[in-house]
């Protein structure tokens, strides 16, 4: 069975950086062959996707209100992807979820979801 | 970016249809996935390509789109199927949209 499992989140203050990782296990396909995402969940609100990285990594896209700030990162001899966070914001805060997509270039179905990794952004 | 329109909430009895809408001015341009969000638990892909049903989903899940409006049905719905149902796209260009949600109750 695919496991995705994420780390690196915490508590940090506003204007500070963290850096979330995702490990897959259990591969039962070619990480490389697949784009990845993260996409967040804030408190008792929606989803809401943060950015995208195609399977070889030379392609990536985020939500314009984090742009200039995270950057998206995959290691794929290590089936691992990254996200780094700086400047974070109090809106950040929110559950991060690290998700494999069906499609290689562009989405096509989020196909195995992380358990998640909470990050909060306060004073 | 285009937004995808849901209702907020949808309330359904166990053995009935329960069908949910997205809507989106250039939806018809795009396929649109499905994820089944139960509470404390990681989203689940439901529908993809605007119909298609991944391995291990009930047959009970059906997507369709026409236009400007994407739903999804779900026949014989079980209590076990409460939970928020979220739409999703590609824009086609850069950015990947969630539609607000909706919320399944199943009494």
């Amino acid at each position: 069975e695919v496991q995705l499992v994420e780390s690196g989140g915490g508590v940090v203050q506003p204007g500070g950086s963290l850096r979330l990782s995702c490990a897959a296990s259990g591969l039962t396909f070619n990480y490389n062959f697949y784009a990845m995402h993260w996409v967040r969940q804030t408190p008792g609100k929606g989803l809401e996707w943060v950015s995208l990285i195609n399977g070889g990594g030379g392609r990536t896209y985020y939500v314009d209100s984090v742009k200039g700030r995270f950057t998206i990162s995959r290691d794929n001899s290590k089936n691992s992807l990254y996200l780094q966070m700086n400047s974070l914001r109090k809106e950040d805060t929110a559950l991060y979820y690290c998700v494999k997509d069906r499609g290689y270039d562009t989405p096509d179905g989020m196909d195995v979801w992380g358990q998640g990794t909470t990050v909060t952004v306060s004073s | 970016s285009s937004d995808l329109t849901q209702p907020p909430s949808v309330s359904v009895s166990p053995g009935q249809t329960a069908t949910i809408a997205c809507s989106g001015e250039e939806l018809e341009y795009m396929f649109i996935s499905w994820y089944q969000r139960r509470p404390g638990q990681s989203p689940v892909l439901v529908i993809y390509q605007n119909d298609r049903r991944p391995s291990g989903i009930p047959e009970r899940f059906s997507g369709s789109s026409s236009g400007n409006t994407a739903t999804l049905t779900i026949s014989g719905t079980q209590v076990l199927d409460e939970a928020d149902y979220y739409c999703q796209a590609w824009d086609g260009d850069s950015h990947v949209i969630f539609g607000g949600g909706t919320e399944l109750t199943v009494l």
